[in-house]
């Protein structure tokens, strides 16, 4: 299992240029996550998806598309990129189980990050 | 929505010496708490997690306390070796598809 795959590993754009960055996962989890990870910020939930065909803004979803055609792919666009998404970008997939009552969210899993310069 | 606040930022002890990170969260509902551990250039991974039917739960010389009623819950590495050294996160989850909050992350470093 490569478990979660990033592309590309690092980008350049310019302000204005559109991108988009693919997240993979071969664990068939249900649920995806797009954090952008910035200095003394920690890690920021930009959209998530709790299943195929389905997406959700998560904190700081502003300037930022996704899509998840397929359970597999979690898609992050920038339509026109600007220097404040100068950033590392994670991916991330998990999925939760139920037990005594509750469902329980298990283990996300991460994949190596993007990192993105946009002059 | 959720808050999960961590301190210290930073934090260095001597090889061997234990090391402990604090967290807090807002809401109460929240039920699994995952602690991760991100090296320079790599994406955070799971060291240890737990959830809110516990108080305490120890992997080797990593260990995770919960005090719901506080909501508070800490990381508390013993022996601290050189490997240790890197950034770690809290976070708390609401459960299910619940989005997961992260903390502002410690940067830890071991002295040889």
């Amino acid at each position: 299992n490569a478990g979660v795959t990033q592309t590309p590993k690092f980008r350049v754009l310019k302000t204005g240029q559109s991108m988009t960055l693919l997240c993979a996962q071969d664990m068939n989890h249900e649920y995806m996550y797009w954090y952008r990870q910035d200095p003394g910020m920690g890690l920021r939930l930009i959209h998530y998806s709790v299943g195929e065909g389905t997406t959700a803004k998560g904190e700081v979803p502003d300037g930022y598309n996704v899509s998840r055609l397929k359970k597999q792919n979690f898609l992050l666009g920038l339509e026109s990129a600007a220097p404040s998404q100068t950033s590392v970008y994670f991916c991330a997939s998990s999925y939760s189980t139920s037990g005594g009552n509750k469902v329980w969210q298990e283990t996300q899993y991460f994949g190596p990050g993007t990192r993105l310069l946009v002059l | 929505g959720e808050n999960v606040e961590q301190h210290p930022s930073t934090l260095s002890v001597q090889e061997g010496d234990s090391a402990v990170i604090k967290c807090t969260y807002s809401d109460s509902a929240s039920n699994y708490f995952p602690w991760y551990k991100q090296e320079l250039g790599k994406g955070p991974q799971l060291i240890i997690d737990i959830r809110s039917n516990v108080g305490e739960k120890k992997d080797q010389r990593i260990a995770v306390t919960l005090n719901k009623t506080a909501k508070h819950f800490s990381l508390h590495i013993t022996e601290t070796q050189p490997e240790d050294s890197a950034v770690y996160f809290c976070a708390a989850s609401l459960g299910g598809y619940q989005k997961v909050t992260f903390g502002t992350g410690t940067k830890l470093q071991v002295i040889p």
